[in-house]
């Protein structure tokens, strides 16, 4: 199996872009969750999803974010516009939902310039 | 609500020594709990996981972790640490109740002297 696919790997942009990370699951898994990773908070749970639906937003910081999940085999978090603070290293994690044990993909790193 | 703490933000150890990582949770009921390291630029590895059963886990690369209910504690060890250990290591709890969500500790790196 491929792991779990992220694209791009690199992302630079200027503040007030739109920025849109990609994210291709483990097929077979039916939960998907974005994380995003700096050096001030560590890894944050941003959003999941189970079977395609979105489960927990809880950890999106405010409506600048959106994720989504349209089939089984991708998903979407954009950020729109994009602000300096949101530079950091995002990671998109699957699992079969049912032992808890998540597989990462290697991480988006995003900076807003 | 779970939460986990690694009270060791950076460990430094010689190569070929031992090496003991810390991580304490707080859950009511019994957890899922996990290690992962992370190796600079790279994505969470699963290390291993504990569910049930014997309480001292075989992981890969040669590490080890021991649940301890009394303690509230999954400590990670490696008899004898490699170069390549170098990495940044995260302790996580899941529980059914939170459904497939994991909650992570601040993680612990460790720096490896030749």
């Amino acid at each position: 199996d491929a792991g779990v696919i992220q694209s791009p790997r690199h992302e630079v942009t200027e503040m007030g872009q739109e920025v849109t990370l990609r994210c291709k699951p483990i097929s077979g898994h039916n939960s998907l969750f974005w994380y995003r990773q700096t050096m001030m908070r560590g890894l944050e749970l941003l959003i999941y999803f189970n079977n395609n639906v979105p489960i927990d937003d809880s950890g999106m910081p405010e409506d600048r974010f959106s994720a989504k999940m349209p089939n089984a085999s991708f998903s979407t978090l954009k950020i729109q516009p994009s602000e300096p603070r949101d530079s950091a290293v995002y990671f998109c994690a699957s699992t079969t939902g049912v032992v808890y044990e998540q597989y990462f993909g290697p991480g988006t790193r995003l900076t807003v310039t | 609500a779970q939460s986990v703490t690694q009270p060791d933000i950076h460990i430094t150890v010689s190569e070929g020594a031992s090496l003991e990582l810390r991580c304490n949770y707080s859950y009511g009921a019994t957890p899922y709990l996990f290690w992962y390291v992370q190796s600079p630029g790279q994505g969470l590895q699963l290390l291993l996981k504990y569910f049930s059963g014997d309480t001292l886990v075989q992981g890969i690369k040669g590490f080890e972790a021991e649940f301890k209910r009394s303690q509230s504690s999954f400590n990670l060890r490696k008899p004898s640490v490699h170069w390549s250990d170098a990495a940044e290591y995260f302790c996580a709890v899941g529980a059914a109740a939170a459904g497939n969500k994991l909650t992570f500790g601040g993680g612990t790196r460790v720096l490896v002297k030749p």
